[in-house]
């Protein structure tokens, strides 16, 4: 069964960065993109970007770009979303979720999620 | 950016009553449309996609309808596991962009 696990919390301080991660299993992880997305306190979601595991090519929410880089490896199966010059509007839970290309890229499954907290 | 608007924020209703909730888009996102469900400390869930196709595993008491900027997610029979929070999202156009979402609680 497909399964994305992903890393545990992270507390961070501002203007640091934290690299979180997401674990795929069940599945040939070359053949879905993953996506990232974050959910704040008050429950809205938002969209950071996803890539593509066999090419690494990245596609950006503009609002996101310069705060989030996504990477994979594909020899264990796991992606990377790397916050970088952490504030506190940057505290949230974000997921990944992977999709189909083109028009087949609903969120088919979902990780549990990683908690990022910024405070000093 | 498409913006969604989820309607209504928060909606209670009985037991095995029928429950529709809206979404509409600030233009025509031409059915690519998808509705999750998260329940409270869960990661979201996908129910239908594409505004009408039942994910695998979803009973089928949910249903989706819609096209042009106008969506709609029914429950047919409300059950006591439905109590979650229900989100759309749009697919049509980069950034992909979600509702705000719809509270549903049992009355």
């Amino acid at each position: 069964q497909v399964q994305l696990q992903q890393s545990g919390a992270e507390l961070a301080k501002p203007g640091s960065s934290v690299k979180i991660s997401c674990k795929a299993s069940g599945y040939t992880f070359t053949s879905y993109a993953m996506h990232w997305i974050k959910q704040t306190t008050g429950q809205a979601l938002e969209w950071t970007g996803y890539i593509a595991p066999g090419s690494g090519g990245t596609k950006y929410n503009e609002k996101f770009k310069g705060k989030a880089t996504l990477t994979v490896d594909k020899s264990s199966s796991t992606a990377y979303m790397q916050l970088s010059s952490l504030t506190p509007v940057d505290t949230a839970v974000y997921y990944c979720a992977i999709g189909g290309y083109g028009a087949y890229n609903w969120f088919a499954y979902w990780g549990q999620g990683t908690l990022v907290t910024v405070s000093s | 950016d498409i913006q969604m608007t989820q309607s209504p924020s928060f909606l209670s209703a009985s037991v095995g009553e029928r429950v529709t909730l809206s979404c509409k888009a600030s233009q025509n996102i031409n059915k690519y449309l998808d509705w999750y469900q998260q329940k409270l400390g869960e990661a979201p869930k996908l129910l239908i996609y594409n505004t009408n196709n039942l994910h695998t595993g979803i009973p089928s008491r949910f249903s989706g309808s819609g096209s042009g900027t106008d969506y709609t997610l029914t429950i047919s029979s409300l059950q006591p596991e439905d109590v979650a929070t229900y989100f759309c999202l749009q697919r049509n156009s980069w950034p992909l962009t979600f509702g705000s979402g719809t509270k549903l609680e049992i009355k």
